[in-house]
């Protein structure tokens, strides 16, 4: 079980937005600034989303936001190759570790 | 560029250890600390510890200590990971990445090196 909570699966159209959350407590996401990375067919983790930051490279369709104890990762004008699995990432400082969530599956259809 | 590029596949049998390598190119060295994460097959990502590229530091994740030790060599740019005691539950791509520690997210990560453990 992932210390960080996010919806198995989000599917949208394309050029839909869709927002992805990640749901986790005071001693992660409310302390400490939040990332995501897309993992697309089993590749490497890439960086979209770095605290409140965009990575070179990554379109502004990406934004990210926090709220509390919940980040989310929206996309807006859904693509096709968006289609991929997305993990937030925050540190614990109670567990002392850094955790992320179980992933979201983003189905472009 | 930021790259890290890891070392091949290996094929282990249980009990035996397994040793990565990360060699990184793009930036200094010494400036950030590199983290090891473990991704089982169908599983989400587990993060196993951090190095500083520093000074040698670390920081393993509880259920890995003991069992694993990350080393970085300044000289060659270059991080290792070793697991001892291999199961067939370490079965996994083990990816190394820029980052990770308490105050730095992860940025940049390498390639990937999918470790089989089986008799």
């Amino acid at each position: 079980q992932s210390a960080l909570t996010q919806e198995v699966s989000v599917s949208g159209t394309v050029g839909q937005k869709v927002t992805l959350s990640c749901s986790g407590n005071s001693y992660n996401i409310g302390t400490y600034p939040v990332a995501w990375y897309q993992q697309i067919s089993h590749g490497p983790p890439k960086t979209v989303m770095f605290g409140n930051s965009l990575p070179s490279g990554i379109p502004d369709r990406f934004s990210g936001s926090r709220s509390g104890t919940t980040a989310s990762l929206t996309i807006s004008g859904l693509q096709a190759d968006d289609e991929a699995e997305y993990y937030c990432s925050s540190w614990d400082y109670r567990l002392n570790v850094r955790v992320f969530g179980g992933g979201t599956k983003l189905t472009v259809l | 560029q930021v790259q890290l590029v890891q070392s091949g596949g290996e094929v282990k049998k249980p009990g035996a250890s397994v040793k990565v390598s990360c060699k990184v190119s793009g930036y200094t060295f010494t400036k950030y600390g590199l983290s090891w994460v473990r991704q089982a097959p169908g599983q989400s990502l587990e993060w196993m510890g951090w190095i500083s590229a520093y000074n040698g530091d670390t920081q393993y994740a509880q259920r890995f200590q003991g069992r694993v030790t990350m080393t970085a060599d300044t000289s060659t740019s270059t991080a290792y990971m070793e697991l001892r005691s291999l199961t067939s539950a370490d079965t996994a791509v083990f990816y190394c990445a820029r980052g990770g520690g308490h105050n730095y997210n992860i940025d940049f990560w390498g390639q990937g090196t999918l470790v089989s453990v089986s008799s």
